[in-house]
């Protein structure tokens, strides 16, 4: 069982910010909090992930709070494209299988 | 610098026949993972891999699926006499360095395999 909750669905203008939740009260002091998409029927695609500190890359930025129970994906300016499920996933490293959930559906509205 | 390759993307099998899966890690990789995600559900983790060792299976079906990492050439998933449960999309991934934080698991395309 995936060991993070995230909203089902979400939505957001495009142009704006869109910021993803995802509890993981579990997580373990060696697990990393990664991120992926899956646009439409195509491969999950890598977002970014961090450990404790905030992670920014040129897709997005991680927000991980101090006690790392949740953290925030954002998307500083959501375009149509962004349109996507999103996925939370902890993990010790990268080679240990990832357990996908049911991710949070963003559509991103013109 | 290519990504991870998958062949066929598409593929037709009737029930009994045998489908074979291919996956090519991206360049310096050597570790290999697979997944299936069913229609409408989420991805669930197969089998991982490195080179001519299985590391992990525990979400492989006990029956009809195997999988291998040759010392040369691609990953192959193999699923004999195919049933229509089968009908999947089957994702590969790879990866570099192990309990590397700083390293992740990039994804393929994909294969759709559809069982008539």
């Amino acid at each position: 069982d995936a060991k993070t909750t995230q909203p089902t669905s979400m939505d957001c203008a495009e142009g704006r910010a869109a910021n993803l939740p995802c509890n993981h009260s579990t997580i373990s002091g060696n697990e990393y909090v990664y991120w992926y998409r899956q646009i439409h029927s195509q491969g999950p695609q890598y977002i970014i992930h961090g450990l404790k500190n905030n992670e920014t890359n040129e897709m997005a930025s991680l927000i991980i709070t101090e006690d790392r129970k949740s953290s925030t994906l954002i998307l500083p300016h959501a375009t149509l494209r962004d349109t996507a499920v999103y996925y939370c996933i902890v993990s010790p490293d990268s080679s240990y299988k990832l357990i996908f959930g049911s991710g949070t559906r963003l559509l991103v509205r013109p | 610098n290519a990504g991870v390759m998958q062949n066929p993307r598409h593929l037709v099998r009737r029930r009994g026949q045998e489908a074979r899966l291919r996956c090519s890690p991206m360049k310096g990789h050597s570790h290999v993972y697979w997944y299936r995600q069913l229609p409408e559900e989420g991805l669930k983790f197969m089998v991982y891999l490195q080179k001519e060792n299985i590391i992990d299976e525990s979400g492989m079906p006990k029956e009809r699926f195997s999988a291998e990492f040759p010392k040369e050439g691609p990953s192959i998933l193999r699923i004999q006499q195919v049933v229509r449960g089968d009908s999947a999309a089957y994702f590969c991934a790879s990866s570099g360095q192990t309990g590397i934080g700083t390293d992740t698991q990039y994804f393929g395309p994909g294969t759709r395999l559809t069982v008539l």
